[in-house]
């Protein structure tokens, strides 16, 4: 199984921040990383897919880079409907596999 | 609208048989597979397996093969997913997701809102 690997576990930050999540695969999963937003007590989200393309609906402050084995979630300008837990996913191989996620807390 | 509805909170004891459900609406069902994802309290997620509605492929993870089983009925829109024999560790929020059939860059882009099973006696 390719392993996802998120940092930090847990990021603090103000509203207005830019903040920057990593995730890290076992191995080349090329383009294919998808990012999710949970919201406690809600299902995940879709944000982004395809490693850079933003879902329709999300607002575009989210954008998502990279390539291979290292990608990054970017939020340019925090909002305060943006503090929640978010997931990479590699959609590369069976099984797909989740980063453990990131906790996204109000400084 | 487009949306996945899911059966209501489960309370079982140990050794129990359970089935749960995610109703797919607004969309054509048999576009799309059906993935189950676990998350147990406080944790991460955890893919379980997934169903083709068209040929009734099961696609399941090794960690829970075995344990599950995953089926469609696509003349009622309607996934499950089942257990024989429910233990404690089974305890945990249960997601449906879809996604596009037999595409290669693929992505979860509707989850159902999830299925709180606890198992205690």
């Amino acid at each position: 199984d390719i392993q996802m690997t998120q940092s930090p576990s847990t990021l603090s930050a103000s509203v207005g921040d830019r903040v920057t999540i990593t995730c890290r695969a076992s191995r080349s999963i090329h383009t294919y990383l998808n990012w999710y937003q949970q919201k406690p007590g809600q299902a995940p989200n879709l944000l982004i897919y395809a490693a850079a393309s933003l879902q329709s609906g999300v607002p575009s402050r989210f954008s998502g880079s990279g390539s291979g084995t290292d990608f990054i979630l970017t939020i340019s300008s925090l909002q305060p409907e943006d503090f929640a837990t978010y997931f990479c996913q590699q959609s590369s191989s069976t099984p797909p596999t989740f980063g453990q996620g990131t906790n996204v807390e109000i400084k | 609208e487009v949306q996945l509805v899911q059966s209501g909170p489960e309370v079982k004891k140990p050794g129990e048989s359970l089935r749960i459900s995610c109703k797919g609406s607004g969309y054509t069902f048999t576009n799309y597979w059906i993935s189950w994802v676990r998350q147990m309290p406080g944790k991460g997620l955890e893919w379980m397996g997934r169903h083709d509605p068209i040929d009734s492929y099961t696609n399941y993870s090794p960690t829970f093969e075995g344990h599950i089983t995953i089926s469609t009925d696509k003349s009622i829109s309607t996934a499950y997913l089942q257990w024989s024999r429910l233990n404690a560790s089974d305890t945990a929020i249960y997601y449906c997701a879809r996604r596009i059939r037999g595409a290669t860059n693929w992505y979860f882009d509707l989850w159902g809102r999830g299925t709180l099973v606890t198992v205690s006696s």
